[in-house]
């Protein structure tokens, strides 16, 4: 079976803190992918990678960066952390060809105070 | 830019069918998929539709209509544990190989 991780479960970080969202991988996937997840907005794609060094932009990137040095591993980084970055994210990884079928992470229930 | 719309809210009772829409708007199109997530969960691939028609698995089917930019997942003999949310996302040309999601429909089944 496929698994995903995350670093952590649940987070309560301070505003200002840097914090790292770590996603492992098992399944050699080429993509890789971080949603944010709030209630009524559904999930929201924050960067995903088809490699390893590579990134895109997804719609809302603004306050994250990350980081994909090897091929199972993709990061997620908030540089200063906002309350607004209070939320849920998701961290998924796919092949690059095919139905594009994504396998999410349990999720990592972030709170900024 | 892309957007999709499906229901917030459905509600059934055991037994019963239930559709969920998903109407799209995107600059190219290479699929409709469907994912399900239970409260505190994470989503779940059901279904992926490339071509027009109807996808059957098991209790779950999943229509497209390219020329309609429409889809709907179709819930049949519906059971307690089919309570969660829906969510229909398309894969475009600006999204590359990432999946853009809908809001999400939450299901509601009653007995």
């Amino acid at each position: 079976d496929v698994k995903v991780t995350q670093s952590s479960r649940y987070l309560v970080k301070r505003t200002g803190e840097k914090v790292f969202l770590e996603c492992v991988q098992d399944m050699d996937h080429e993509n890789m992918f971080w949603y944010r997840q709030d209630p009524g907005l559904g999930l929201r794609l924050i960067y995903f990678s088809y490699d390893v060094k590579m990134k895109e932009k997804g719609d809302i990137p603004e306050g994250y960066s990350v980081s994909r040095e090897k091929k199972e591993r993709f990061s997620l980084i908030l540089e200063s952390a906002s309350t607004n970055q209070t939320s849920m994210y998701l961290c998924a990884s796919s092949f690059r060809v095919g139905p594009y079928e994504q396998y999410f992470g349990p999720g990592t229930r972030l709170t900024v105070t | 830019g892309q957007s999709l719309e499906q229901p917030s809210e459905v509600t059934a009772v055991e037994g019963a069918i239930v559709q969920i829409n998903c109407t799209y708007q995107t600059s190219g199109f290479y699929g409709l998929s469907w994912y399900q997530q239970h409260d505190g969960g994470a989503p779940t691939f059901l279904s992926y539709n490339a071509l027009d028609g109807l996808e059957e698995t098991g209790r779950f089917s999943s229509f497209l209509s390219r020329s309609d930019s429409y889809g709907y997942l179709l819930l049949q003999e519906l059971q307690m544990k089919d309570s969660a949310s829906y969510f229909c996302a398309v894969r475009d040309d600006q999204a590359g190989t990432a999946l853009i999601f809908g809001k999400g429909t939450t299901l509601s089944v009653s007995s």
